[in-house]
């Protein structure tokens, strides 16, 4: 059975510190990684990551994919409380279907 | 783009009452999901169309929950009768399915709350 799992499951932490969201997977036709921002409202797209090794950026956020142990890493640096969200993490395994499998997700609470 | 469209965005209802959840994908997707979310289950899927078919309803809690998609720029999720259990915040998410760059875009929720 397809499955995505995150962890930690909640995280506190102090304005400024950094942060390492986990992502990990065991599904078939694996096509894509998605990451969202969930705050107080619908998820929002972050990042989409397909090949291994390669950092996606945006700002204070990246995040990387190792296809081969298969799990993904959302960092966050010099956190704020804005940063304060659920992060989910989804996959995509589109090839007979437009299926994403979505994570429990990841609830970080940034402390000022 | 307006992005994913649901309406209403808050519902409240009486136990036994039917209720109807509207959304409308961003135009020129091909694929719409209903999902349900709730503290103690998280992101749940529902039902997923593509190209106005539905593809998967597994997800479907009970023979109450109906969905359709009589067109590619519309969609309905009906709940009938309704319990206070399908309490819970539903979003529609769209996306194309076909390029490399398939991303599902959520519209804002209806939160629906069954007294």
């Amino acid at each position: 059975e397809d499955k995505v799992v995150q962890s930690p499951l909640s995280l506190v932490v102090h304005e400024g510190d950094t942060v390492t969201l986990n992502c990990s997977y065991e599904v078939t036709n694996f096509r894509s990684l998605l990451w969202y921002k969930q705050e107080k409202k619908a998820p929002t797209f972050l990042f989409m990551l397909t090949s291994s090794g390669i950092e996606k950026k945006s700002g204070r956020l990246s995040s990387i994919l190792d296809k081969k142990e298969l799990f993904s890493i959302l960092n966050i640096t010099a956190t704020q409380t804005g940063d304060s969200a659920i992060y989910l993490c989804a996959v995509d395994v589109s090839n007979t279907g437009n299926q994403f499998y979505f994570g429990t997700g990841t609830s970080l609470t940034v402390i000022p | 783009d307006a992005g994913v469209i649901q309406s209403p965005r808050h519902e409240v209802t009486e136990m036994g009452q039917e209720v109807t959840l509207r959304c409308k994908p961003i135009s020129g997707h091909n694929s719409l999901f209903w999902y349900r979310q709730t503290m103690m289950r998280g992101l749940e899927l529902l039902i997923y169309f593509n190209n106005n078919v539905p593809i998967d309803d597994s997800g479907m809690p009970e023979d109450r929950f109906s969905a359709k998609m009589p067109n590619a720029s519309f969609s309905t999720l009906k709940i009938q009768p309704s319990e206070p259990r399908d309490s819970a915040v539903y979003f529609c998410a769209s996306s194309f399915w076909g390029e490399a760059k398939n991303i599902q875009y959520f519209g804002a929720g209806t939160r629906l709350s069954v007294l």
